[in-house]
């Protein structure tokens, strides 16, 4: 089975510039979450998704926002970036949220620069 | 609220010699356990979790943790280690709850020399 894909692999974006990033989880999975990882510190959470609504937030900036679609999916939009924005941004895919129970899947990253 | 704190950033070991990464972590409340480890250019894999019972869990690649609740730690042990271990470990946890973030701490990058 297929793991959980994030696209683009790399991105290079300038200040105030707007992104979206993708996320597509393992195929069964209903909840996705979003983690951003500044080089040199460990994954900080962002989002979770489950069924297509929001299940928890991190403390990040209302510049940050995500949405889940109807085949789980999700995207992450970034809007007016900041140099501080730069990181690689992590989507994990589980089959229900109750990160104990079940076992959270990292995909590889979609490596965000801003200049 | 929950924190990690992984008290070494880097360990460099000799290949085949073993290795503990520490980790500790404060929360009022009770919370599940785990450590990541990733590889360079890459995302998250799960090493292991501790969740309940034993407080001895092993995990992949020859690895295994302790989760003291006392100490209030959960250090990740290999009795030998190989190149191909070298990556960043990252110990986390969360709380016992239906829709809970992950807290990770900073992490620690373990080198193996030859």
């Amino acid at each position: 089975d297929a793991g959980v894909t994030q696209s683009p692999t790399h991105l290079i974006k300038t200040r105030g510039q707007q992104v979206t990033l993708r996320c597509s989880p393992i195929s069964g999975h209903k909840s996705v979450s979003w983690y951003q990882q500044v080089l040199g510190q460990g994954p900080q959470f962002i989002f979770q998704y489950y069924e297509k609504e929001e299940r928890g937030r991190g403390n990040f900036p209302d510049r940050f926002s995500a949405r889940q679609f109807p085949n789980y999916s999700s995207e992450l939009n970034v809007n007016a970036l900041l140099l501080g924005d730069s990181a690689l941004y992590l989507c994990a895919s589980s089959r229900q949220p109750g990160q104990g129970e079940y076992e959270q899947y990292f995909g590889p990253g979609t490596r965000l620069t801003v200049t | 609220a929950q924190s990690v704190t992984q008290l070494d950033s880097q360990v460099p070991v000799f290949e085949e010699a073993p290795v503990e990464l520490r980790c500790n972590y404060s929360s009022s409340v009770s919370v599940y356990l785990f450590w990541y480890v990733q590889y360079p250019n890459q995302g998250l894999q799960l090493l292991l979790k501790y969740l309940s019972g034993s407080t001895l869990v092993k995990g992949i690649n020859g690895f295994e943790a302790e989760f003291n609740k006392s100490q209030t730690s959960f250090h990740l042990r290999k009795p030998s280690v190989h190149i191909s271990d070298t990556a960043e470990y990252f110990c986390a946890v969360t709380r016992y709850s239906s829709a809970s973030k992950i807290i990770f701490g900073s992490g620690t990058r373990l080198s193996i020399r030859p």
